[in-house]
């Protein structure tokens, strides 16, 4: 069935280094990727996604590329600040489903 | 209302005791998802609405499991005989449309289950 991998599990940088964070997915029908951030104890939040018809997308310090051809999309964090301190989990969609399929997350810490 | 809303907000019970957890979607948002989400894991799949129905159960972990949903608004999450292992936080999530994904799920801020 469809899997989504994301890597690496936890990830420490320093404040203003950059973080990156992969996911791979197995379904080439798939073409909506959003990623969520939950800080500790609250809800998932959508902070940035790009669809299948676009290889990068910019939004301020945050960055997503996608790669169909490897079926794999990254998430960039510049200038990381303490408040980036979550878990940041990616999905993806197959065109004409309703499915979200997760990655399993990744626990950023920003050490000031 | 200002997002979903779920309640309770916290949920202590014995093992074997039936439990329901309801879930309030954002206005006119006729999706509905319920998702699973244990201690340091990440989401799991559970169920979908489209308005009142659910064409897609096949996440129900089991039999004990099951989900409803009235007036394409409440829905409720009910966990009969509940085990220790499913001790989790359980998340709502709705959007706006009904036949696409690529819509924004906004959270509710979830109901954590203990099972003693």
């Amino acid at each position: 069935g469809e899997n989504v991998e994301q890597h690496p599990s936890t990830l420490s940088v320093q404040e203003g280094d950059s973080a990156v964070i992969k996911c791979t997915y197995s379904d080439s029908a798939s073409n909506y990727f959003p990623w969520y951030k939950q800080e500790l104890g609250k809800r998932p939040q959508l902070i940035i996604d790009i669809r299948s018809n676009v290889g990068e997308k910019k939004d301020q310090r945050i960055a997503v590329t996608l790669n169909k051809t490897a079926k794999h999309f990254s998430l960039h964090i510049t200038e990381t600040q303490p408040e980036d301190s979550a878990v940041y989990f990616c999905a993806a969609i197959a065109s004409g489903t309703y499915k979200y399929i997760f990655g399993t997350g990744t626990r950023l810490k920003v050490l000031a | 209302g200002a997002g979903v809303s779920q309640s309770p907000s916290n949920k202590v019970t014995e093992k074997g005791k039936d439990v329901e957890l309801r879930c309030d979607p954002i206005s006119g948002h006729t999706a509905l998802y319920w998702y699973r989400q244990r201690l340091g894991q990440g989401l799991e799949f559970l169920i979908y609405f489209q308005g009142n129905s659910a064409p897609d159960k096949s996440g129900l972990p089991s039999d004990r499991f099951s989900a409803e949903r009235t007036g394409e608004s409440v829905s409720t999450l009910t966990i009969q005989r509940t085990q220790q292992e499913d001790s989790a936080v359980y998340l709502c999530a709705s959007t706006a449309r009904q036949s696409t994904a690529k819509e924004t799920q906004y959270f509710g801020p979830g109901t954590r289950l203990l099972v003693l």
